[in-house]
C-alpha cells in the first residue's frame, strides 16, 4: 500500500512554455502533499506544501507565480512550471503525507519528473 | 532553523564490510526520524523510522538505526553490506509539531563485490 505516482516521469519543453507534473495518491488520501526538487548528486529541498481545497504554502525564496500548485482532491496534487526556462531544469518528486496520529507523521514520495527546458 | 547534517558524502566499502553513516540533527524538542535510500534511477524508499519508543529501529534489508537524543543522532547501521547497497541515503527529520520533512544532503554508498 501507500503508493504514489507521478506523471509524466520525464518532459522536455521549450523555453518559455508552461508544464504540469501530477502527483497522485494511488491508494490512500492523503490531505497534504508536498512538492520538492532535488539537483543533481544534491538532497531534496522543499518547494511548497500543498493543502487540499486551500492554497499551497511556499517555501521562502520559491516563486509561488511560476511554480503553481493545485490540490484540488484527496489524491491529486500538480505542480505546473509557468515560463520555463532552462534553469527550472531539474528532478521534481512529489510525496503525499499519511498520519498515525498526532505528531507521527509519514511522507510516502512519487518516482519523480525529469524536466528539461531547452 | 532545523537543519540535518549527514558527514559522510561518499563512502567506498567492500562486500561484508560493516557499515555506519552519521546523521546529526538541530532540534531540541520532539522530532520524527527517518532514512531513506534511493536506489540507482529509482525513487526514495523508506528504510527506518523513528517515532518514540525503542530508540534502536530495525528496519528492511538488514539495516537499523539508533536514536541518541543526547548526541542528536540517528546513525545507520548495516553489519554486513552488499552490493546490492549501492545507493545514496538520505537522513530526514521533522521536528514534532510540523509535517514537513528536512533532508540531509546524502551519502552515496558504493559497494564493491
Amino acid at each position: 500500500g501507500a503508493v504514489v505516482s507521478q506523471h509524466p516521469s520525464r518532459v522536455i519543453c521549450k523555453s518559455g512554455t508552461s508544464v504540469k507534473i501530477e502527483c497522485r495518491s494511488l491508494d490512500f488520501q492523503a490531505t497534504t502533499m508536498f512538492w520538492y526538487r532535488q539537483f543533481p548528486k544534491k538532497s531534496l529541498m522543499l518547494m511548497a506544501t500543498s493543502n487540499e481545497g486551500s492554497k499551497a504554502t511556499y517555501e521562502q525564496g520559491v516563486e509561488k507565480d511560476k511554480f503553481l500548485i493545485n490540490h484540488a482532491s484527496l489524491t491529486l496534487s500538480t505542480l505546473t512550471v509557468t515560463s520555463a526556462h532552462p534553469e527550472d531544469s531539474s528532478f521534481y518528486i512529489c510525496s503525499a503525507e499519511i498520519s498515525y496520529g498526532a505528531i507521527s507523521v509519514e511522507q510516502f514520495f512519487g518516482p519523480g519528473t525529469r524536466l528539461t527546458v531547452l | 532553523a532545523q537543519s540535518v547534517s549527514q558527514h559522510n558524502h561518499h563512502v567506498i566499502l567492500s562486500e561484508a564490510a560493516s557499515l555506519e553513516l552519521g546523521c546529526n540533527y538541530s532540534y531540541g524538542g520532539t522530532v520524527n526520524l527517518f532514512w531513506y535510500v534511493q536506489y540507482p534511477g529509482q525513487h526514495l524508499q523508506l528504510l527506518l523510522k523513528y517515532f518514540s519508543g525503542d530508540p534502536l529501529v530495525k528496519g528492511i534489508k538488514g539495516f537499523e538505526a539508533e536514536f541518541i537524543k543526547s548526541k542528536f543522532s540517528f546513525n545507520l547501521r548495516k553489519p554486513s553490506v552488499q552490493w546490492s547497497d549501492t545507493a545514496e541515503y538520505f537522513c530526514a527529520v521533522n521536528a514534532g509539531n510540523t509535517d514537513k520533512l528536512i533532508f540531509g544532503t546524502g551519502t552515496r554508498l558504493q559497494v564493491f563485490p
